[in-house]
């Protein structure tokens, strides 16, 4: 299957310390995409990565893409309370952009 | 607030039945995605349409159906329901017909009964 693993399935840290979140993937791809999703509600987009980048920032976010190793990391930098949610990467295939796999997600605690 | 929005909120409903679930994407955006997410399956791409036509087939079953319409909204079929299929369905819009980000609506949850 091509679908993603993220790693580790529940990470729980303190405000302020960073947060690394791992999604290894199994065939080549043309994108990944990391979302969130708040307990129960609708995924929100926070990056795309290219195949042909191997990194990308937004804001407190940092993401690397490593396709020589198959697998991407998150980093989320000075966490806050309000970060707390799960946390999913979504992969396309090769020959098949629409395609979308998402891994099972890590789900991020923030603790105050 | 993505802009995509999703009718009904919750439904439920009984074994046997037939419901039809209901997209609207953000303005502008041509593609449509149905997702469905259960605790077992986690998040599974479903279908994906771009401005009508179909592009992209994941694990659907063959009771379920979908289109898009001319004004670019979707609706999901799903037929024969059984307790398995009790999922939240999301709804995603992009601008183009790939390689794009996703805007997810906020789902309908699904209970089969």
């Amino acid at each position: 299957s091509q679908q993603g693993e993220e790693d580790p399935q529940a990470l729980s840290i303190q405000e302020g310390e960073n947060a690394t979140m791992n999604c290894s993937y199994k065939t080549s791809i043309n994108n990944l995409q990391w979302y969130r999703q708040n307990s129960g509600r609708g995924l929100v987009h926070l990056i795309l990565i290219r195949s042909n980048e191997r990194e990308k920032h937004s804001g407190r976010l940092r993401v690397t893409l490593d396709t020589s190793k198959k697998s991407s990391s998150l980093l989320i930098t000075a966490s806050r309370a309000a970060d707390t949610a799960s946390y999913f990467c979504a992969t396309d295939a090769l020959y098949n952009f629409n395609k979308f796999y998402f891994g099972s997600g890590t789900k991020l605690n923030v603790k105050p | 607030d993505s802009g995509v929005t999703q009718t009904p909120k919750h439904l439920i409903t009984a074994t046997g039945q037939r419901v039809t679930l209901r997209c609207s994407p953000r303005s502008g955006d041509l593609s449509v995605y149905w997702y469905q997410q259960s605790l077992d399956q986690g998040l599974q791409f479903l279908i994906q349409y771009y401005n009508g036509e179909e592009r992209a087939k994941g694990n659907i079953l063959e009771r379920f159906s979908a289109q898009q319409f001319p004004d670019l909204h979707s609706e999901l079929n799903l037929s024969s329901l059984e307790l398995g299929d009790s999922a939240l369905y999301f709804c995603a819009s992009s601008v183009g017909r790939e390689g794009y980000e996703q805007y997810f609506g906020p789902g309908t949850r699904l209970t089969v009964t």
